[in-house]
């Protein structure tokens, strides 16, 4: 089974930390994605990656940063944590196969900043 | 930038059919997916149109038209474990030789008895 893993459940992080999310897929997948979901607004692409130290803005990246050193490992970085920022942060992967079009999502970190 | 447009809420009695339509803007389009949601849950697949037309996998059929910017996903024998949020989303080209995902906000589908 394809197998997309968040570090974390759950996370409650004071205002000003700064804050590391962890996703890792066993897929050998090129792509690799960050949401957020907030009620009624859906997801929302914070940023994504389509290779190894390379990244591209999603619709809203101000706040946050990501890394991808390592094909399989995607994680997203709050430099300094708000309180607008809590959410729920959801990873996904994909191939860039255009036969293969499923993503898959991993369980997604619920976050909270007091 | 893109934007997908869908109903924020449905609902359908047990055993009938339904259909959530989508309509989107974006550049560079590859196709147009379907996810389903199950509260406490992760989005997961459930189909994907990149030609227009018909395409059915069981109880769930979706249809695109490119030239419309518009999709629905069509489902029959409604059940009570359909009650969930369904996610239509656009692949279209990032221009960085891949693509984005981009979702829409969903729509809370909810199956009476």
């Amino acid at each position: 089974d394809v197998k997309v893993t968040q570090s974390s459940r759950y996370l409650v992080k004071r205002t000003g930390e700064k804050v590391f999310l962890e996703c890792v897929q066993d897929m050998d997948h090129e792509n690799m994605f960050w949401y957020r979901q907030d009620p009624g607004l859906g997801l929302r692409l914070i940023y994504f990656s389509y290779d190894v130290k390379m990244k591209e803005k999603g619709d809203i990246p101000e706040g946050y940063s990501v890394s991808r050193e390592k094909k399989e490992r995607f994680s997203l970085i709050l430099e300094s944590a708000s309180t607008n920022q809590t959410s729920m942060y959801l990873c996904a992967s994909s191939t860039t196969d255009t036969l293969n079009t499923e993503a898959f999502f991993g369980q997604g970190t619920r976050l909270t900043v007091v | 930038g893109q934007s997908l447009e869908q109903p924020s809420e449905v609902t359908a009695v047990e055993g009938a059919i339904v259909q959530i339509n989508c309509t989107y803007q974006t550049s560079g389009f590859y196709g147009l997916s379907w996810y389903q949601q199950h509260d406490g849950g992760a989005p997961t697949f459930l189909s994907y149109n990149g030609l227009d037309g018909l395409e059915e996998t069981g109880r769930f059929s979706s249809f695109l038209s490119r030239s419309d910017s518009y999709g629905y996903l069509l489902l029959q024998e409604l059940q009570m474990k359909d009650s969930a949020s369904y996610f239509c989303a656009v692949r279209d080209n990032s221009g960085a030789g891949s693509y984005q995902l981009t979702f829409g906000k969903g729509t809370k589908l909810s199956v009476i008895p």
